[in-house]
């Protein structure tokens, strides 16, 4: 258990909806990344945010939208759905030490399935 | 951007037998990690390498850092069917980023 939590486990939607996937990081980690992975698939960098505020964004389409909240936690939107978002999505969390990259932890992930 | 290229993509090893994927970069890497996605589950951190020339062992698993600080390895000795999952690389994704780029994995699939 890496002490991330990611909600909801599974999703099944249809085309044009819209979902909210959320993650709560580990404890005293302040920033939240997620990523996407579809079948057979590397992880692909959405977006990360740093106690609070966008830090860095990676192949994120401009239906799908993020955000993080006061107590850490952060949700990812996904609008205008299209069969091809279906994925496994994944949070991270880390700490952030200044100077190195972090070891990130990985949530349990929420599979998308869009009908 | 800065790309991590792995390969093999798959690999399908008898159990006992070795098992060695790289992991190479277009530009230098500050370090470099090594994940471990078991099937069906989320990735897991294995280890961070940061030095030049650096190797890490951890029982049977064996990661190198390359001297140019541009590729990496890891080596499995004596694969075990718990060995099987996808493991990626992953390094800084520009000077000074916390972001990670992730390799597309290899593959690991072991026969019993």
């Amino acid at each position: 258990d890496s002490g991330v939590t990611q909600t909801p486990k599974h999703l099944i939607t249809a085309t044009g909806q819209r979902v909210t996937l959320r993650c709560s990081p580990r404890s005293g980690d302040l920033s939240v990344y997620w990523y996407q992975q579809s079948l057979d698939q590397g992880l692909q960098f959405l977006i990360q945010y740093y106690n609070g505020e966008e830090r860095a964004k990676g192949n994120i389409l401009e239906r799908f939208s993020a955000q993080q909240f006061p107590d850490l936690h952060s949700e990812l939107n996904l609008s205008s759905l299209e069969l091809g978002d279906s994925a496994l999505y994944f949070c991270a969390s880390s700490v952030v030490t200044s100077g190195t990259t972090d070891t990130q932890y990985f949530g349990p992930g929420t599979r998308l399935t869009v009908l | 951007g800065q790309q991590v290229m792995q390969i093999p993509q798959y690999q399908h090893v008898q159990e006992g037998e070795d098992f060695t994927t790289y992991c190479n970069s277009s530009t230098t890497l500050s370090n470099i990690q090594w994940y471990k996605q078991r099937p069906g589950g989320h990735p897991v951190f294995l280890i961070q390498l940061v030095k030049s020339g650096e190797v890490k062992k951890q029982k049977r698993l064996t990661f190198q850092f390359g001297e140019a600080k541009k590729n990496s390895s890891l080596h499995i000795t004596a694969t075990q069917t718990t060995d099987v999952g996808t493991y990626f690389c992953a390094g800084p994704a520009g000077a000074g980023s916390y972001q990670l780029t992730f390799g597309k994995g290899t593959k690991l699939s072991v026969i019993p």
